[in-house]
């Protein structure tokens, strides 16, 4: 089954550019899309279909995917941004199409 | 305005049964799949599985595929997430959410608040 590989934990100073990489083999021809999830809420979806926002997503989040790893870019970090972010895939080969990633949480410093 | 309102919290023990649920309101039921996302303590995301409500066409994680039971009642517009016999192990936040699916993609674009279940004896 396919599989999205994340590093556990990104810090970033407040201000600054915050980077959280999501892997899976050729995932650039995948269409990916990331999830925000703040302590004791539902995540909540910022990107899809690799770089587009949903409606009320600031636009200091953005998406890129290419090769064998996809990004999210958050821009001039906010103390608001601390969350734990997870990458997903629909793998459509498979009769078991969702795939999460492990998750990275964001520390803002 | 799209809601998934999911049933309140459980507290159960080891062996009972257990059935929670989902309903949406703001759109067209039939139309979107729903899936259930466990999130054990401190963990992440694992999708359980999905399931079209037009015609119960159901899909389970490996993980999961016999040890849950999805289901969904288009009459009233919900979805449950069933355990026959529950394990300590069950214990985690459970949240359903409406997937936005084409032929090669689908992502989920609304949550429901999640339902806590505890397993203890």
């Amino acid at each position: 089954s396919y599989v999205l590989t994340q590093p556990p934990s990104v810090s970033v100073a407040p201000g600054k550019t915050a980077r959280i990489t999501c892997g899976g083999n050729n995932i650039g021809s995948k269409s990916v899309h990331w999830y925000q999830q703040k302590p004791g809420q539902a995540p909540v979806l910022v990107i899809y279909y690799d770089s587009d926002r949903p409606s009320g997503i600031p636009e200091r989040f953005s998406g890129s995917n290419s090769g064998n790893t996809a990004t999210l870019t958050i821009s001039r970090v906010e103390a608001g941004d601390e969350a734990d972010y997870y990458c997903q895939v629909w793998d459509s080969s498979s009769d078991h199409p969702v795939v999460f990633g492990g998750g990275t949480k964001l520390t803002v410093l | 305005e799209v809601q998934l309102v999911q049933s309140g919290a459980e507290v159960k023990k080891p062996g009972e049964s257990l059935k929670i649920s989902c309903k949406g309101s703001g759109y067209s039921f039939t139309s979107y799949w729903i899936g259930w996302v466990r999130q054990m303590p401190g963990k992440g995301l694992e999708w359980m599985g999905i399931i079209y409500p037009g015609d119960s066409d159901t899909r389970y994680s490996p993980s999961f595929q016999g040890q849950v039971t999805i289901s969904a009642d288009k009459s009233i517009s919900t979805a449950y997430l069933q355990w026959s016999s529950l394990k300590a192990s069950d214990t985690a936040m459970y949240y359903c959410a409406r997937l936005i699916s084409t032929s090669d993609s689908g992502e989920f674009d609304y949550w429901g608040q999640g339902t806590l279940v505890t397993v203890s004896s």
